[in-house]
């Protein structure tokens, strides 16, 4: 199958400090790519959706001018967590759709001390 | 809206056992499932899905489910456990294609010993 993959896999931060995590998908192009959030043994909760050349669209709840969304090309989309602060820890996860299928990348470990 | 419900938040086998993870979901319109499987520290790796052909669904490593469109569900089955197959699965849910946003379930860990 397709392979996502995202940078960096695991990141320390200090609180005040901005976190650019990258999704790329490596063998195809991707015109709409996902950014989940999983908190500890809990589910995946959409955060948002991200266009190739356009803004994203952020579910309810989700903070746009914090979790800030930039999808450049067809195969990278970059999550930019602003001034994180402890509870923005979490495993953050992409996934880019194809016609028929969404492909995850590994996520990213944020820890925000 | 579409959700999903998992039945159980931790299911344990002996190895060689039959694994059964149920899911049932809601949805206004014909939904596509899916079944993923998440190990330790790791993105989602996609199981099987069911996108209006088959009812029955076979996936990678033995797994199938079953479309019942009378009980809304697409319960999650292997015939023999293996170690290999603790791990975390989610259910979810799309509207359409894979290509729409899907609703995950709360996820279910599955146990196997020996």
């Amino acid at each position: 199958g397709a392979v996502v993959s995202q940078h960096p896999s695991r990141v320390i931060c200090k609180s005040g400090t901005s976190v650019k995590i990258e999704c790329r998908s490596l063998d195809f192009q991707a015109t709409t790519m996902f950014w989940y959030r999983q908190f500890p043994k809990q589910s995946l909760m959409l955060m948002a959706t991200s266009n190739e050349g356009s803004k994203a669209t952020y579910e309810q709840g989700v903070e746009k001018d914090k979790f800030l969304i930039n999808h450049a090309s067809l195969t990278l989309s970059t999550l930019t967590v602003t001034s994180a602060h402890p509870e923005d820890s979490s495993f953050y996860i992409c996934s880019a759709g194809t016609t028929n299928e969404q492909f995850f990348g590994p996520g990213t470990r944020l820890t925000v001390l | 809206a579409q959700s999903v419900t998992q039945l159980g938040s931790h299911v344990s086998v002996s190895e060689g056992a039959l694994v059964l993870l149920r899911c049932n979901y809601s949805s206004s319109v014909p939904p596509y499932l899916f079944w993923y499987v998440q190990y330790p520290n790791q993105g989602l790796q996609l199981l099987l899905k069911y996108t209006s052909a088959a009812t029955l669904v076979k996936g990678i490593n033995g797994f199938e489910a079953e479309f019942k469109k009378s009980e809304t569900s697409f319960h999650l089955t292997k015939p023999s456990a293996h170690m290999s197959d603790a791990a975390e699965y989610f259910c979810a849910v799309s509207e359409g294609t894979g290509f729409q946003k899907l609703v995950f379930g709360t996820g279910t860990r599955l146990l196997v010993s020996p």
